[in-house]
């Protein structure tokens, strides 16, 4: 059974700091999602990691995937307030049409001023 | 651009009632999957379809079924409705058309809240 692991799963950091997220999960897969939510809301679609070695940014936001270690990196540049929310890792591991998302326990994050 | 659609946002049912969610999908998207999120909790996989077939299911209780219909819209249909129903549903859509080199990326709709009193 795939087990996707996220940790920290709480975090308060300051304004202006970095820090990273991390998710691993525990059966081969390629396919790696990463979701932000806002408390009550939607989920939204922030990366789609495909291959080992993937990296990508959007604004203070960067992440990367290492297939072999079975590792996903979230990494948050000089935070900003409005970055506060839940992040989710989630993993593809059938890559079938229709196959299912397993998400991690999700990382509640707290930027203060 | 248009995006997922769930109907209705908010339902409060009594236990043992029964209970429809509405999902519809981004235009052109052809598969639907369907996700529960309890409070404070990571959302778990009930079922999908792609094409109007039943393509992968989850965790989803007998007193649940789901279908696709023609036009890709979804349906959840819930039964004797228990206390533990109560969560946030979701309804997500994907585009099979570019094929398995597409991310696949599922897009959430705004969920339906339902509480069971």
């Amino acid at each position: 059974e795939l087990k996707v692991e996220q940790n920290p799963l709480f975090l308060s950091m300051q304004e202006g700091k970095n820090y990273t997220i991390y998710c691993n999960y525990s059966t081969t897969s390629d396919r790696l999602y990463w979701y932000r939510q806002d408390p009550g809301k939607s989920l939204e679609s922030l990366f789609v990691l495909l291959s080992n070695g993937a990296v990508k940014q959007e604004g203070r936001l960067m992440a990367s995937l290492d297939t072999k270690a079975r590792l996903s990196t979230l990494h948050i540049t000089a935070a900003v307030h409005d970055l506060s929310a839940t992040y989710f890792c989630a993993v593809d591991m059938q890559g079938g049409r229709g196959s299912r998302l397993t998400f991690g326990e999700g990382t509640q994050l707290t930027v203060n001023p | 651009a248009a995006g997922v659609i769930q109907s209705p946002r908010h339902l409060i049912k009594e236990k043992r009632e029964t209970a429809t969610l509405k999902c519809y999908p981004i235009p052109r998207h052809d598969t639907v999957y369907w996700y529960q999120q309890g409070p404070g909790q990571d959302p778990q996989f009930l079922i999908s379809f792609y094409e109007k077939m039943q393509s992968d299911k989850g965790s989803i209780p007998d007193r649940f079924s789901a279908q696709q219909f023609s036009d890709y819209h979804s349906e959840l249909n819930m039964s004797s409705l228990e206390l533990g129903d109560s969560a946030l549903y979701f309804c997500a859509s994907s585009s099979g058309l570019a094929g398995r080199s597409s991310t696949d990326t599922q897009y959430f709709g705004p969920g339906t809240r339902l509480t069971v009193l």
